[in-house]
């Protein structure tokens, strides 16, 4: 079991670029949740999903930025026309089923860096 | 709505010497807590967490934390602390209904040889 994968590990794009970040949940975990930390910050919630539904996204900027997890394949956060202040670690978390109880596995991250 | 606190966002120790970083939540329902260690350029690894069983939790890596309901708090410790504790440990909270974590601002340990 490979655990959580995100790819890829470090992505630059230059501002007004799009940015698409992949993350493969464990096998066997339906759910998935994306966090961003900013340099010096804590993990801040962006958006929750399970298979093809997006369940909480109260965490997500209203602009430019959507995520989809579909049927097949891995989930996808994307960033459109990327600025300055995206630049940050965006880690993607997944959970068999409902993650407080059954626990978060994280993984490494991607770290994207607008230039 | 859900908070965490940490209290010290940098903490020094001397290798072998007590290990204490502190946690304060605030939620309007029992929480369940966790704490997380970040090591450099990596994800988050769980080292322990509360669900409402017994309030003191034991972690991996010799750590463990107890629950103070009265004080509202979640402090992680270990007895010795070790080079290789030196990383970064987040505290966290999700609120019964609630599937997402909410993170404390993190505190960097140092440890001193």
């Amino acid at each position: 079991n490979a655990g959580v994968m995100q790819n890829p590990r470090h992505l630059v794009r230059r501002r007004g670029q799009e940015a698409r970040l992949r993350c493969s949940p464990m096998k066997g975990h339906s759910h998935v949740y994306w966090y961003r930390q900013l340099p010096e910050e804590g993990l801040k919630f962006m958006v929750y999903l399970q298979k093809e539904n997006i369940i909480d996204e109260s965490g997500m900027p209203k602009e430019r930025f959507s995520a989809e997890f579909p049927k097949e394949g891995p989930s996808i956060l994307r960033i459109q026309q990327v600025v300055r202040g995206d630049s940050a670690a965006y880690f993607c978390a997944s959970s068999p089923r409902q993650g407080r109880y059954y626990g978060y596995t994280f993984g490494s991250g991607t770290r994207l860096t607008v230039v | 709505a859900q908070s965490v606190t940490q209290l010290g966002s940098h903490v020094s120790v001397s290798e072998g010497a007590l290990v204490l970083l502190r946690c304060n939540y605030s939620s309007s329902v029992p929480p369940y807590l966790f704490w997380y260690v970040q090591y450099p350029n990596q994800g988050l690894q769980l080292l322990l967490k509360y669900t409402s069983a017994a309030t003191l939790v034991k972690g991996i890596n010799g750590f463990e934390a107890e629950f103070k309901k009265s004080e509202t708090s979640f402090h992680l410790t270990k007895p010795s602390a070790h080079m290789s504790d030196a990383a970064e440990y987040f505290c966290a909270v999700s609120a019964k209904g609630a599937q997402k974590l909410v993170f404390g601002q993190g505190t960097r340990l140092t440890i001193n040889p």
